[in-house]
């Protein structure tokens, strides 16, 4: 089965412009989460989709927004970049919602903002 | 709010035990998991342990919880270089009802050969 895939793996923008994050989760599941990872901040959840419906967000500004699609393939967007949003996103993805369900990570796409 | 708590660093030799400590602050944490970051990689799932649990072992792994004292350890026997990555541990709690995890800071493991 394959796993987790994002795209792009690397991502290069300036200040102010806006980028998508693509996830594909695991053949079968149905939530998929997304974290930030900094070097200062560490990781940090965004948001959680489930059957096309945002489930729970983290304390991340309004110009973090995502969705899911029906075949569970989730996008995050950044709008009106800024320096501090350089950083590796993370989609995970498990089986179902809620506590306890395992969470399968991709491996990243890391956003570099000039 | 959630707040995990990790040492940063750990160095080791090839071939003895590493133990990797980690202390959270939630009671109501359910699940606390294991991951593992291999660098430019993203997160691997080792092992997670439901709170009414006081070990797992998976192989090599053992995870110790002391819930009293909101303390969880992983210990890695025998290590191998292989070994050597950024250990995260993590709380979920089954009241939040979704899946989002709260990490520790991670502790870098360098295994010397």
């Amino acid at each position: 089965k394959a796993g987790v895939t994002q795209t792009p793996r690397y991502l290069i923008k300036t200040r102010g412009q806006q980028v998508t994050l693509s996830c594909s989760p695991i053949s079968g599941h149905r939530s998929v989460s997304w974290y930030q990872q900094t070097p200062g901040q560490g990781l940090q959840f965004l948001f959680e989709y489930f059957s096309e419906t945002q489930r729970n967000k983290g304390n991340f500004p309004g110009r973090f927004s995502g969705r899911q699609f029906s075949n569970s393939r989730s996008e995050m967007n950044v709008s009106t970049l800024e320096l501090g949003d350089s950083a590796l996103y993370l989609c995970a993805s498990s089986l179902r919602q809620g506590g306890g369900n395992e969470q399968f990570f991709g491996p990243g796409t890391r956003l570099t903002v000039l | 709010g959630e707040d995990v708590e990790q040492s940063l660093f750990l160095s080791v030799r090839e071939g003895d035990s590493s133990v990797i400590n980690c202390t959270y602050t939630d009671s109501s944490s359910t699940y606390l998991y294991w991951y593992k970051q291999e660098p430019g990689a993203g997160l691997q799932l080792l092992t997670y342990i439901f709170s009414n649990m006081d070990m797992k072992q998976d192989q090599r792994l053992t995870v110790l919880l002391n819930k009293k004292d909101k303390h969880l350890s992983l210990r890695i026997a025998d290590t191998q270089t292989g070994d050597s990555a950024i250990y995260f541990c993590a709380e979920s709690g089954v009241e939040t009802g979704a899946n989002n995890l709260f990490f520790g800071t991670g502790t870098r493991l360098t295994v010397i050969p």
